[in-house]
């Protein structure tokens, strides 16, 4: 079975500061990974995927993660933070064809 | 265009009491999802349609849960009974083809559930 394990609950950086969110997962076979953000009272979103092509992927508001496979993580980074980055943040692990499993979630606090 | 929709957005609910969770989906997808996501924890599946086919049902925690589409567009999850440790968000989600769970979900507000 596969897991997903987010290091930090909780992650508070100042406004304009790197932000790094740490992930590991456990899969018999490499899964696809993804991170999703959630904002109050909004809908889980889609910040970016991996599914076996490029190691270093791209996603939306300048987001990116790093599949490594030695390390069995997928960590997730911005190079400056911004207020409206402050939300929890999901981890997810995709295998074959059984449900996404998420992590427990890390909150991004964002000081001004 | 409209996202996926969840009503209530809140309910709170004496314990023993039945509570009924509305979904609609984005127009046109085919695939629909529940989740249940606790104070604290990151959203857990329940069951998932394709069309009104209930697919897997495999995270359903009881047989106090019970989820249906019949035609296919909005789907219904029904808690009986309703306990204490049912308290959560309830997370619809929703996407555009038949591929399963490797299609890309998206995500309603969800449904907060408090029983007493």
């Amino acid at each position: 079975a596969q897991s997903v394990t987010q290091l930090d609950s909780h992650v508070s950086v100042s406004e304009g500061t790197p932000v790094l969110l740490r992930c590991n997962y456990s899969s018999s076979y490499s899964p696809s990974l993804f991170w999703y953000v959630q904002h109050p009272n909004k809908g889980l979103q889609l910040l970016l995927k991996y599914t076996s092509a490029a190691t270093l992927v791209k996603g939306i508001n300048g987001f990116e993660a790093e599949f490594k496979k030695s390390e069995t993580s997928f960590h997730l980074t911005k190079p400056s933070a911004h207020m409206s980055d402050a939300a929890e943040y999901f981890c997810v692990a995709l295998s074959g064809n059984t449900p996404l499993v998420f992590g427990k979630g890390t909150r991004l606090s964002v000081i001004a | 265009g409209a996202g996926v929709s969840q009503s209530p957005r809140y309910k709170v609910a004496k314990r023993g009491q039945d509570v009924a969770l509305r979904c609609d989906p984005i127009s046109g997808h085919v695939s629909l999802f529940w989740y249940q996501q606790a104070l604290g924890q990151g959203p857990e599946f329940l069951t998932y349609f394709q069309n009104e086919a209930q697919l897997d049902k495999s995270g359903l925690p009881s047989d106090r849960f019970f989820a249906e589409r019949p035609e296919g567009s909005v789907s219904t999850l029904k808690i009986q009974r309703t306990q204490q440790e049912d308290s959560a968000v309830y997370l619809c989600a929703s996407s555009p083809r038949a591929g399963g769970y490797q299609e890309t979900q998206y995500f309603g507000p969800g449904t907060r559930l408090l029983v007493l």
